[in-house]
């Protein structure tokens, strides 16, 4: 069974400064992708950042990064330049089993909830 | 584009009654999936579809109802509420199953059931 561990329940960050948030996950998939979802006090979920389990390279998109180490089975979420704007819970996920068609489940963490302070 | 539109926002039921939740996509999307999330625990998957006519049990399928008929539509039905299913629910759309698509969530329906 998939499991994901978001061990940072709240996390505080001046803005203008960089946040790791922390996810780790454990599969015995070979083949899985990694999400980072951003959910504001408004409830929507955003859409921040993919990373596959081939992926050589950590993804990025803009001030986000994925911190991806496979044989640490972590998926750390970098975000650079804090902004007031990023103050919101995040959420870690893993959809299981892609080569063999699984469907695009996915499997979500507890969560962190980041402030962003001035 | 709409996106994923979810109806109702709000909702209140009394324990028993019965209801619909309902989840449009307008992107074409083969795969749509509904789920709940609860104070501390997450997003946690409830049913889902690869496609019309096709459905499938999630994690937490006990006490609903799912169908998809068209592509478009994939409504989540409450057999008999219970305080148990008080939750925020979310549908979500992709593109097709085996490829690694973001999942496009709609607004989501907080439900109430006293």
């Amino acid at each position: 069974a998939q499991k994901i561990t978001q061990t940072q329940p709240g996390m505080f960050v001046q803005e203008k400064e960089a946040v790791t948030l922390d996810c780790t996950y454990d599969t015995s998939d070979q083949s899985y992708g990694l999400f980072w979802y951003k959910q504001p006090s408004s409830g929507e979920m955003i859409f921040l950042i993919y990373q596959g389990s081939y992926d050589e390279q950590n993804a990025t998109e803009g001030r986000y990064s994925l911190n991806f180490q496979k044989a640490r089975k972590s998926a750390n979420l970098v975000i650079s330049a804090s902004q007031l704007g990023d103050s919101a819970m995040y959420f870690c996920a893993m959809r299981e089993d892609i080569l063999t068609g699984g469907g695009n489940k996915l499997t979500f963490g507890t969560g962190t909830q980041l402030k962003v302070e001035l | 584009n709409a996106g994923v539109t979810q109806t109702p926002k709000f909702q209140v039921l009394k324990t028993g009654q019965s209801m619909t939740l309902q989840c449009a996509q307008d992107m074409n999307h083969e795969y749509m999936s509904w789920y709940r999330q609860d104070p501390g625990m997450g997003l946690r998957l409830i049913h889902y579809s690869v496609g019309a006519g096709i459905t499938d049990q999630g994690e937490v399928p006990n006490g609903y109802n799912v169908s998809r008929s068209t592509t478009e539509d994939f409504p989540l039905r409450l057999l008999s509420a219970a305080p148990s299913q008080t939750s925020v629910y979310f549908c979500a759309s992709s593109y097709h199953e085996g490829a690694n698509y973001e999942q496009y969530f709609g607004p989501g329906t907080r439900l109430t059931v006293t």
